[in-house]
């Protein structure tokens, strides 16, 4: 089955600088990754995801790589702030198959004022 | 509507209680999943319904009992646990095979087995 491991399990920022969180996958026949933000106590929140035939994908300040050869991807979170603090969930999945996530790890983000 | 709802948000029971969860989602998704969560670690996988149908079952033991009444619901039903199945349960919904492969956590049910 899929494994998913998830680097650094902590990192502190100041406000201000960039993040990056870094996955790698086991399987080659995952296409599917996304990334969950869970806050304390909430629920795990899509924030972004990619699929296998893009390598790159941006959304404002949070933007997602994908090395197929290499089955590593990252999260890169720039001009960091606050509220971007939380614990961050790679995870990848065959969407073809029902979408069933191999979760990394976890990160604990804390950005610093 | 993008929620999925789960009730209760909090359960404490002993080890010899019968209880269940519940989960409701009317986005029209097809598949459903529950997942358990202890603390600072990622949600695990327990059970995954395809239309109605229990498709994955990840080795979870007999004490829970997973139930989907009609493609809205999913019910876990919880019978002597053991204080180690104290943990955050997710509920979660999303496509069957679909273009955005989303999945959507409902907020849990914390579960305190004493």
């Amino acid at each position: 089955g899929e494994n998913v491991e998830q680097h650094p399990s902590t990192l502190s920022v100041q406000e201000g600088d960039s993040a990056v969180i870094k996955c790698t996958y086991s399987d080659s026949a995952s296409n599917y990754f996304p990334w969950y933000k869970q806050e304390l106590g909430k629920r795990p929140q899509l924030i972004i995801d990619i699929r296998s035939n893009v390598g790159e994908k941006k959304d404002q300040r949070i933007a997602v790589t994908l090395n197929k050869t290499a089955k590593h991807f990252s999260l890169h979170i720039t001009e960091t702030q606050p509220e971007d603090s939380a614990v961050y969930f790679c995870a990848a999945a065959q969407n073809n198959a029902g979408n069933m996530l191999t979760f990394g790890g976890g990160t604990r983000l804390m950005v610093k004022p | 509507d993008t929620e999925v709802t789960q009730t209760p948000k909090h359960l404490v029971m002993g080890m010899t209680n019968k209880k269940s969860l519940k989960c409701e989602q009317h986005m029209g998704h097809r598949a459903m999943y529950w997942y358990k969560q202890k603390a600072k670690k990622p949600p695990e996988l327990m059970f995954v319904y395809s239309y109605e149908k229990l498709s994955i079952n990840e080795s979870v033991p007999s004490r829970f009992s997973p139930e989907c009444p009609n493609s809205s619901l999913l019910n876990l039903h919880l019978h002597a646990l053991q204080p180690e199945d104290s943990a955050l349960y997710l509920c979660a919904s999303s496509q069957v095979k679909g273009a955005t492969g989303e999945l959507f956590f409902g907020e849990g049910s914390r579960l305190t087995v004493l």
